[in-house]
């Protein structure tokens, strides 16, 4: 079956340290893959999107995030992370030719000072 | 440029009540969805639309809920009667030309049914 994985439920980082975020997809081919933020009270904001070609795609708010076939990851990062960047995290999922969005289940991001 | 916009942002009411919420998608996205998140389940799909007509409505409670889009430029979801496990954040979110193409989500509506 069709899935997204975030092994992560949560994870704390200290402020100007740097973070990764873990998702595993499940699919027979290689899908579409995106990252979005939720802050309290708000939306899902997207981050960034894989479609194809480079596998390192970069974002907004100085996030970036790699895709691995070989390990069927999609891995998003930050070099330095800010007190703002505290929030949920979601990993999603989309074939490629095809008409379904899988979500993963999120990882809360918590920054100390 | 505008996003989704939900309504209303915040709804409280009593166990048995009927409950509309709203959406207005981006203008010009074809797509649009209907979530709802709670802490025990996470995100769930519970309806999307590709112009205007039910594509998948599988995650959807179909006894007490029914979703609608009479037009490329308004959603409801209506929940009749209301149940306390029904209280979650419900989001609405749009796309453009294709289910698997980036989403944009309103800022939902948080329903508690007491």
């Amino acid at each position: 079956a069709q899935s997204v994985t975030q092994p992560d439920i949560h994870i704390t980082v200290s402020e100007g340290a740097s973070l990764e975020l873990r998702c595993n997809y499940s699919y027979g081919a290689t899908p579409y893959l995106f990252w979005y933020v939720q802050s309290p009270g708000q939306g899902l904001q997207l981050l960034l999107k894989y479609f194809s070609g480079d596998t390192l795609v970069q974002g907004i708010k100085g996030f970036e995030a790699e895709f691995k076939r070989s390990q069927s990851s999609f891995n998003l990062r930050k070099p330095s992370v800010h007190w703002s960047d505290a929030a949920e995290y979601f990993c999603a999922a989309a074939p490629n030719t095809g008409n379904q969005f899988y979500f993963g289940t999120g990882t809360s991001l918590t920054v100390i000072p | 440029d505008a996003g989704v916009i939900q309504s209303p942002r915040h709804e409280v009411t009593e166990m048995g009540q009927e409950v509309t919420l709203r959406c207005k998608p981006i203008s010009g996205h074809d797509y649009l969805f209907w979530y709802r998140q709670t802490m025990m389940q996470g995100l769930e799909l519970l309806v999307y639309f590709n112009n205007k007509a039910v594509m998948d409505d599988s995650g959807m409670p179909k006894d007490r809920f029914s979703a609608k889009m009479p037009n490329a430029s308004f959603s409801t979801l209506k929940i009749q009667p209301s149940e306390p496990r029904d209280s979650a954040v419900y989001f609405c979110a749009s796309s453009f030309q294709a289910s698997n193409q980036p989403q944009h989500f309103g800022d939902g509506t948080r329903l508690s049914i007491l």
